[in-house]
């Protein structure tokens, strides 16, 4: 079991430029989600989906769009980056548990770097 | 403006020691308490976690104290060791576990 895996790990951008980061995980989990972390403010949700074919905007959504195609994969992209988006960029899945509604410990990939000049 | 409130910023203490981390919320719909911790080149792994109907759940060197009436909730580290020396988070949800709400980090050290 891989886990969590994110691609590429790190990335430089010029302002402008578009790109979509990569998020795959082999534990079958239907919550999955894009966080950003930046220093002194902790995670920051961007997006995230509770199930294939579906999504949903988080806490600071602006300048990224989603996808869930398949239920293993979720792609964030961004189609204009700026120097803003200089960031780490981590992505999450879970469970959910049974009963249903609820979901419990977020597994966390290795982050992605993302340097926009 | 952060959700949830984390102190300190950093935290050096000796080994064998107890490291204490704060956390204090305003939503009083949040109804699930993690703390991450993450070492550097890392992503964040879930420690202990706690829901409100508790006062405090330990979990072997690791416990979280909970108190409702002044919505604050900490994380006691006891005998606390070089290996401990990570970043912590703590955080938040109204959907136990969806949609987190995380604190700005404490950067521990433990000094041997």
């Amino acid at each position: 079991n891989a886990g969590v895996t994110q691609t590429p790990k790190f990335r430089v951008l010029k302002t402008g430029q578009s790109m979509t980061l990569l998020c795959a995980q082999d534990m079958n989990h239907e919550y999955m989600y894009w966080y950003r972390q930046d220093p002194g403010m902790g995670l920051r949700l961007i997006h995230y989906s509770v199930g294939e074919g579906t999504t949903a905007k988080g806490e600071v959504p602006d300048g990224y769009n989603v996808s869930r195609l398949k239920k293993q994969n979720f792609l964030l992209g961004l189609e204009s980056a700026a120097p803003s988006q200089t960031s780490v960029y981590f992505c999450a899945s879970s469970p959910l548990l049974a009963g249903g509604g609820f979901t419990d410990t977020q597994y966390f990939g290795p982050g992605t770097r993302l340097t926009v000049l | 403006q952060q959700q949830v409130k984390q102190s300190p910023q950093s935290l050096i203490v000796q080994k064998g020691g107890i490291s204490i981390i704060n956390c204090a919320y305003e939503n009083t719909a949040f109804d699930y308490f993690p703390w991450y911790q993450q070492f550097p080149g890392k992503g964040p792994a879930l420690l202990i976690a706690i829901r409100p109907d508790v006062s405090e759940k330990k979990e072997g060197r690791f416990t979280i104290s909970f108190n409702k009436s002044a919505k604050q909730f900490s994380l006691h580290i006891m005998d606390s060791q070089p290996g401990d020396s990570a970043t912590y988070f703590c955080a938040a949800s109204m959907e136990y576990g969806n949609k987190l709400v995380f604190g700005a980090g404490t950067i521990l050290r433990v000094k041997s």
